[in-house]
C-alpha cells in the first residue's frame, strides 16, 4: 500500500490562500483517485473533491468548487490543494487520502483506503 | 444525510457493541466504515457495508442495506477505543457525524 506524506501546518490569515502538498512514498502513484478531505477541531469529515493523476480530472464538493483546486503532478507523484479566499471556519485537519471506486459507484467517490498524517491549517488575524 | 447513533458508548473489555447509521434515502450497499484512534487519521475499516479492508480484525463486522446499516465490535479491546463514522457515497459523498467509543 501507497504512504501518503503530506506537508506542514500552516498558519494564514483570513482572505489569503494556501496549497497543501501530499506525496507518495516510493514516487509513484498508482491508478486510485487522491481525495481531500477536511475536519475542523471536534468536528466530522467533509470531502472536498478529488483528482484522478493520470488523467488530471477533478471532481469537487459543490460548497468548495469555487474555492478549491485540486491538482496532481505524476512524475513527482504529488497532489496538491489550494484553497483561497480563507475564513475561519476552514482552520482544520486537512487530509488526502487514495480513493478506490467500485464499479457500483453512481460518480467518481468511492472508499479512501489510504490517508496521509493530515495538515493543520489554521486561519486566524 | 448520514445520521448515527449513539454519538458516544462506553464499554468494558470483551463486549460487544453496535453502531448504528442511517441514512435519509435508499443508498443500496453503498457505505464504508472508519475508525479513528485519538490523534491520528482516519482508517478504513469496512467498505461495502460488508468487506473487511485488508488487516482489519475479524471482530469488526458490518451489516446492512437500503438505509439502515450497524457496525458491529464483538470482544472490544482497548485498542479500540476510537471515534468511528460511516460514510455514504450514493450520492458524491458524506460521512456521519461519528461515534466515539471509550472504554469503562
Amino acid at each position: 500500500q501507497v504512504r501518503l506524506i503530506q506537508s506542514g501546518a500552516e498558519v494564514k490569515t483570513p482572505g489569503s490562500s494556501v496549497k497543501v502538498s501530499c506525496r507518495a512514498a516510493g514516487g509513484v502513484f498508482t491508478s486510485k483517485t487522491i481525495n481531500w478531505l477536511r475536519q475542523a477541531p471536534g468536528q466530522g469529515l467533509e470531502w472536498l473533491g478529488s483528482v484522478i493523476p493520470f488523467l488530471g480530472s477533478t471532481d469537487y464538493a459543490p460548497d468548495f468548487q469555487d474555492r478549491v483546486t485540486i491538482s496532481a503532478d505524476r512524475y513527482t507523484a504529488t497532489a496538491y490543494m489550494e484553497m483561497r479566499s480563507l475564513r475561519s471556519e476552514d482552520t482544520a485537519i486537512y487530509y488526502c487520502a487514495t480513493g478506490i471506486i467500485p464499479s457500483t459507484a453512481p460518480s467518481r467517490v468511492g472508499y479512501f483506503d489510504t490517508w496521509g498524517q493530515g495538515t493543520l491549517v489554521a486561519a486566524s488575524s | 444525510q448520514m445520521t448515527q447513533s449513539p454519538s458516544s458508548l462506553s464499554a468494558s473489555v470483551g463486549d460487544r457493541i453496535t453502531i448504528t447509521c442511517q441514512a435519509s434515502r435508499d443508498i443500496s450497499n453503498l457505505l464504508n466504515w472508519y475508525q479513528q484512534r485519538p490523534g491520528k487519521a482516519p482508517r478504513l475499516l469496512i467498505y461495502d457495508v460488508s468487506n473487511l479492508q485488508a488487516g482489519v480484525p475479524s471482530r469488526f463486522s458490518g451489516s446492512g442495506s437500503g438505509t439502515d446499516f450497524t457496525l458491529t465490535i464483538n470482544k472490544v479491546q482497548p485498542e479500540d477505543v476510537a471515534t468511528y463514522f460511516c460514510q455514504q457515497y450514493e450520492s458524491l459523498t458524506s460521512f456521519g457525524q461519528g461515534t466515539r467509543l471509550e472504554i469503562k
